[in-house]
């Protein structure tokens, strides 16, 4: 089992552009989420979704959308990026018994 | 807002000190709590969890944490640290009762001198 995979593993955007981090798990587990980790920050969570069709809004939403249709993929869309957006971001699932799993993350650079 | 707060923000110990990092969170309802841990390079992995029952929670590695519900706090403890902890540590609670998010302090790192 791979676990939960994220691509790309580094990307570089312009401001503006817009792209999609894919996030893929096969552990078969209904909660996903995303989070950001920014240095001093922590992990702060952007969207997650207890299910296939579901998603709702975590602490810092904006400048991103999510889409959940199905189980194993739960991509992270930046509709127009921001410096601001410059980050590590994390996707997870989560098991009946709490414990999220963490993907490798995705470097992201806004220039 | 939910919130969870770590005090301490850099700690740096000598090999064999005991180690306590601080964890307290905002919600007063039913909670699940949890300790992750980040090595260099490396993604989070779970530490140790806390549901219910037993206010202390044995982890792996030989960390523990109790659970005090009258402070509404989760410390991390080890009783004699190792180069090999130096990591970046992160509290997290899921208030599953008020929604279904798992909140992450903004994390303590720790830096173990040889």
């Amino acid at each position: 089992n791979a676990g939960v995979t994220q691509t790309p593993k580094f990307q570089v955007l312009k401001t503006g552009q817009s792209m999609t981090l894919q996030c893929a798990q096969d552990m078969n587990h209904e909660y996903m989420s995303w989070y950001r980790q920014d240095p001093g920050m922590g992990l702060r969570l952007i969207h997650y979704s207890v299910g296939a069709g579901i998603t709702d809004q975590g602490e810092v939403p904006n400048g991103y959308n999510v889409s959940r249709s199905t189980t194993e993929d739960f991509p992270l869309r930046l509709l127009s990026a921001a410096p601001s957006q410059t980050s590590v971001y994390f996707c997870a699932c989560r098991g009946a018994s709490y414990e999220q799993y963490f993907g490798p993350g995705t470097r992201l650079t806004v220039t | 807002a939910q919130s969870v707060s770590q005090h301490n923000h850099h700690v740096i110990l000598s090999e064999a000190a005991s180690l306590e990092l601080g964890c307290n969170y905002s919600y007063g309802g039913t909670v699940n709590l949890f300790w992750y841990v980040q090595y260099p390079g490396q993604h989070l992995q779970l530490l140790l969890k806390y549901f219910s029952g037993d206010p202390l929670v044995k982890g792996i590695k030989g960390f523990e944490a109790e659970f005090i519900k009258s402070k509404f706090s989760f410390n991390l403890r080890k009783p004699s640290v190792q180069w090999s902890d130096t990591a970046e540590y992160f509290c997290a609670v899921n208030q599953f009762e008020r929604d279904d998010k798992i909140i992450f302090g903004k994390g303590t790192r720790l830096h173990i001198l040889p």
